[in-house]
C-alpha cells in the first residue's frame, strides 16, 4: 500500500515571497491533516479535511496560510506571504475516517521549509 | 483544550539499561497513539491504545494506557541504540478531531 506523498521535500524561499505544498493521502482516506512542526516541537495541526470539507482550521493563521483539498483527495498548502517564524517542517497525514477505531493517522515524510 | 505532557524530555541511557517515558493528558479520552521520529524523518506509527488498561508490546518497547490517570507510559527494557530516535505521545480528542501531541521525548542509548 503506497503511503502518504509529499512534494517537495525541501523548499528555501526569501521572506515575503510564496510557497505551495502538495500531498497526496493514503487511497481511500477520508481525512487529511496538515501539520507545523517546528524544530524540537510536537506537531501542530494547522487544518483538518473530512473528504473536502474543512473540520478544523482553529489554528490556520488565515492572513498567510490558505488549504484547498479539491475533489476529497489531494491537497495543498499555501504560505502567502511567508515569515521568518514559518520556517519548519509541514506534514501531511491522512486517516480512514476521523472518530471511530480508524483515526490512527499515517504521516508523509514532510516538507522542510527553511524562510530567509 | 487539551493537554498533553511527556517526560522527560530529554533522555540519556546507556545500552541495557530500562527507563520508562510518562505522557499525562488533561482531558477524558480513551484513545492514544505513541509515534517514533527518527531525524529529519517523518513519523512512524508504534502503538494505538483504545481503551483503559490497553497494553502493547513490541520488541523491547511495551505502552500502556490507564485512561483514569490520564497518564500513559512507554516502557524501554534492555535499550539498545537502534532505540535512539524522539518519542511522539498523540491523544485521540474525540469527535473526529485531530491528535493533539506533547512535545516528545529524544531519546539517546549510549554504549
Amino acid at each position: 500500500e503506497a503511503g502518504v506523498a509529499q512534494s517537495p521535500r525541501y523548499k528555501i524561499i526569501e521572506k515575503r515571497q510564496s510557497v505551495a505544498f502538495w500531498c497526496n493521502p493514503i487511497s481511500g482516506h477520508a481525512t487529511l491533516y496538515w501539520y507545523q512542526q517546528i524544530l524540537g516541537q510536537g506537531p501542530k495541526l494547522l487544518i483538518q479535511f473530512q473528504n473536502n470539507g474543512v473540520v478544523d482550521d482553529s489554528q490556520l493563521p488565515k492572513d498567510r496560510f490558505s488549504a484547498e483539498r479539491l475533489k476529497g483527495v489531494d491537497s495543498t498548502l499555501k504560505i502567502q506571504p511567508a515569515k521568518l517564524e514559518d520556517s519548519a517542517v509541514y506534514l501531511c497525514a491522512s486517516s480512514f475516517s476521523a472518530g471511530g477505531v480508524y483515526n490512527e493517522q499515517f504521516f508523509g515524510p514532510g516538507t522542510r521549509l527553511t524562510v530567509l | 483544550e487539551l493537554k498533553v505532557e511527556q517526560n522527560p524530555l530529554f533522555l540519556s541511557m546507556q545500552e541495557g539499561k530500562n527507563y520508562t517515558i510518562y505522557c499525562n493528558y488533561s482531558t477524558t479520552s480513551d484513545r492514544l497513539y505513541w509515534y517514533r521520529q527518527d531525524p529529519g524523518k517523518s513519523l512512524e506509527s508504534l502503538f494505538v491504545l483504545l481503551s483503559n488498561g490497553a497494553v502493547k508490546q513490541e520488541g523491547r518497547l511495551m505502552a500502556s494506557l490507564d485512561t483514569k490517570a490520564r497518564l500513559s507510559t512507554l516502557h524501554i527494557t534492555a535499550a539498545v541504540h537502534d532505540l535512539s530516535a524522539t518519542y511522539f505521545c498523540a491523544v485521540d480528542p474525540g469527535s473526529g478531531y485531530a491528535l493533539n501531541f506533547g512535545k516528545g521525548t529524544s531519546l539517546l542509548v549510549t554504549p
